[in-house]
């Protein structure tokens, strides 16, 4: 489809295992972002790409997260050492701009994974 | 940094009637102003824009949106709801700041139009 496609739509892992999480945006679109929504909450950022280049990954909790976009266009974060609280919604979401102006360009959403660490 | 309120958990009206989900933000400098609707199960769609220019911003499914500058709101409006508007709201901000890629959502309003 012409969507933002999130894989898998949802991943059960183990306290301490590590999972990747995979993104593919639409076609073209320069920008990429990651969020972790907690249940009742909004999103809340964790990382931006542009293009290849992961240009803010102030958002992430620890350095149990991690982010890579090596082509320009599939993304993976990948948690390692899961724990608890980091059973959430995982989004990713894609816009066509990049930094300056053009970052007024709205972001595309795909519908997420469902991460529930036991 | 920026940082948005949408002061209403939930949100009741009747098919028909005229709907507003509430949002007020912070922002140092200018604000890029979104909202957002989550069907369950479903990842978030765009619903409207505040960039410049006009006040109220017309977008997706009848919904439109006014920007009150002196009041830092963005209150999301449909003169009459259906029962296939019941979903979770969200309004987003993001400072017009050159470095800025964080764009702030509030914690959602959930919309139920009642038959």
């Amino acid at each position: 489809g012409a969507g933002v496609s999130q894989s898998p739509r949802y991943k059960v892992a183990k306290r301490g295992q590590d999972v990747a999480l995979r993104c593919d945006p639409i076609s073209g679109h320069v920008s990429l972002f990651w969020y972790q929504q907690a249940l009742g909450q909004g999103p809340e950022f964790l990382t931006y790409f542009q293009n290849e280049a992961q240009l803010d990954k102030s958002g992430l909790p620890s350095d149990r997260f991690f982010a890579e976009r090596p082509e320009g266009s599939v993304s993976t974060l990948k948690i390692q050492r899961t724990q608890q609280e980091d059973s959430a919604v995982y989004l990713c979401a894609s816009s066509s701009g990049g930094r300056g102006p053009r970052s007024s360009y709205e972001q595309y959403f795909g519908p997420g994974t469902r991460l529930t660490v036991t | 940094a920026q940082s948005v309120a949408q002061p209403e958990d939930q949100v009741n009206v009747a098919e028909g009637n005229p709907l507003t989900v509430k949002c007020t933000y912070s922002v140092s400098g200018n604000p890029y102003l979104f909202w957002y609707v989550q069907y369950p199960n479903r990842g978030l769609q765009f619903l409207l824009k505040y960039i410049t220019g006009d006040n109220l911003v017309k977008g997706s499914y009848g919904f439109e949106a006014e920007f009150n500058k002196s009041q830092t709101s963005f209150h999301l409006k449909k003169p009459s709801a259906l029962v296939s508007d019941s979903a979770l709201y969200f309004c987003a901000v993001r400072d017009m700041g050159y470095n800025n890629n964080d764009m702030r959502f509030g914690a959602g309003t959930r919309l139920t139009v009642k038959p």
